[in-house]
Formats: C-alpha cells, structure tokens, sequence
C-alpha cells in the first residue's frame, strides 16, 4: 500500500463549485504540505502544517483553505472553485530531521470548468 | 537571486551519453540537498541526497560545491527510461528540520534512441 494516499485523483468541476481534496498517510510524520504545480511553474506551496494545531499559509493560500483532522490526515478545501485553479495538487509529508526528504502522495488533477 | 535555479531544457540526448545539470542555490546556510525525479504527471520521487561534498549511486552522481552554490546530477550511460524531469531541492534556512523544502523548477531531459 502506498504510504501517501491522495483522493480523488481526478475530478472536473464547474466555477463556484466547493472541492476538498483529501490526504492520508502511514508514514507517521508530523509534518504535511500541499502543493500546487504548473506547467512551467514547478512546485508551489499552498499550506503546511508542522502538527495537528499548527496550519500555516504558503506562497499562494489564497482561495484556498485547510483541515488537519490528525495527524495522519490533511484535507485541502477551494471554497469556491475558479478556472485559474486547474492544477495538478500534490500532497506530501516529511520527518522532524533536516536530513529528511519529502514523500508525495501520486497527485489529484483538477479541471475547473 | 532566487532561492533555487535550474535550467528548464530540454536537454536532449543519445542513449549512452553523459550529460548533466546544475542548481545554484542562494542560502549560503543550507546543509542538505535533494534531487528529485519527475515523470510526466506523476509525483516527484527521490533521487539523490546530497549532505556534504557529494553522492554517488550506480550511474548517478551528486556532487556539492558551497563556494559557488551549486549542486551538480551527472548521469553516466544514459536510458530511455532516465527522460524525466530532475527537480533540485533546497532547505531555505539551514538544516533545522522545521523548515519547508524549496523545489526548483526543474531541468528536463530526454534520451532518445
């Protein structure tokens, strides 16, 4: 089983529509990201959240928010979804350690309509 | 300067060549680095970390240079199967363990026939 799970992993929604993307992982790190990603614009951070108390914004939150439910879980919400927000959204965890490395879950790719 | 830089490509190569990319980074503090590869809508996968003066794994070397701020992927021997997109990853402030990763954009390559 993989150690990051992503859902859905494909959804097509039309503009003003609510959209929550979920994520889980066995890992057993405290720490998870989401990350949008573009073509020609690589990997950008919307949120990350070090605990289950603490969520802090990316460079670029806006229209977007977030839900640690536990720590194995990080769900990513778009209140009201906009064409701008079709992307390609991967969720990721980390250990405490400076040496640790990141792990992706597989990606959700989203069309909003 | 931005925090990391990498040269989009394409590189193109024939099957069997050496070819490799370069990441300059600008925090003089970071300590550890990553390498990540990414296929075509798939998730970034770990590569290569590179703590101090360089890594090696079979065709695959990850060299460090702190004077100048950049590490270097070389690969030796090139396959189809290494076309991908090679991502450059950075810890923006040293080697805490708290801090989020900062992922170029990355360099793309193809290995043709």
């Amino acid at each position: 089983d993989a150690d990051v799970t992503q859902t859905p992993r494909n959804r097509i929604t039309k503009t003003g529509k609510r959209i929550m993307l979920e994520c889980s992982q066995t890992k057993g790190h405290d720490r998870m990201y989401w990350y949008r990603q573009d073509p020609g614009l690589g990997l950008r951070l919307i949120y990350y959240s070090f605990d289950v108390k603490d969520i802090n914004k990316g460079e670029i939150s806006d229209g977007y928010s977030v839900s640690r439910q536990a720590q194995a879980k990080f769900s990513l919400s778009l209140e009201s979804a906009i064409p701008n927000q079709t992307a390609l959204y991967f969720c990721a965890t980390r250990g405490r350690l400076g040496t640790d490395t990141q792990y992706f879950g597989p990606g959700t790719r989203l069309t909003v309509l | 300067r931005k925090e990391v830089e990498q040269d989009p490509g394409p590189f193109n190569v024939p099957e069997g060549a050496t070819v490799a990319f370069n990441c300059t980074y600008s925090n003089s503090a970071s300590q550890s680095f990553f390498w990540y590869r990414q296929d075509c809508r798939k998730e970034p996968k770990l590569l290569m970390s590179v703590y101090s003066s360089g890594n090696e794994d079979g065709r695959f070397t990850a060299q460090l240079n702190r004077a100048s701020q950049y590490i270097s992927l070389l690969i030796r021997d090139s396959k189809l199967s290494d076309s991908a997109t090679y991502l450059c990853v950075v810890p923006p402030q040293g080697n805490t363990g708290f801090q989020k990763l900062v992922f170029g954009t990355g360099t793309r390559l193809l290995v043709s026939p």
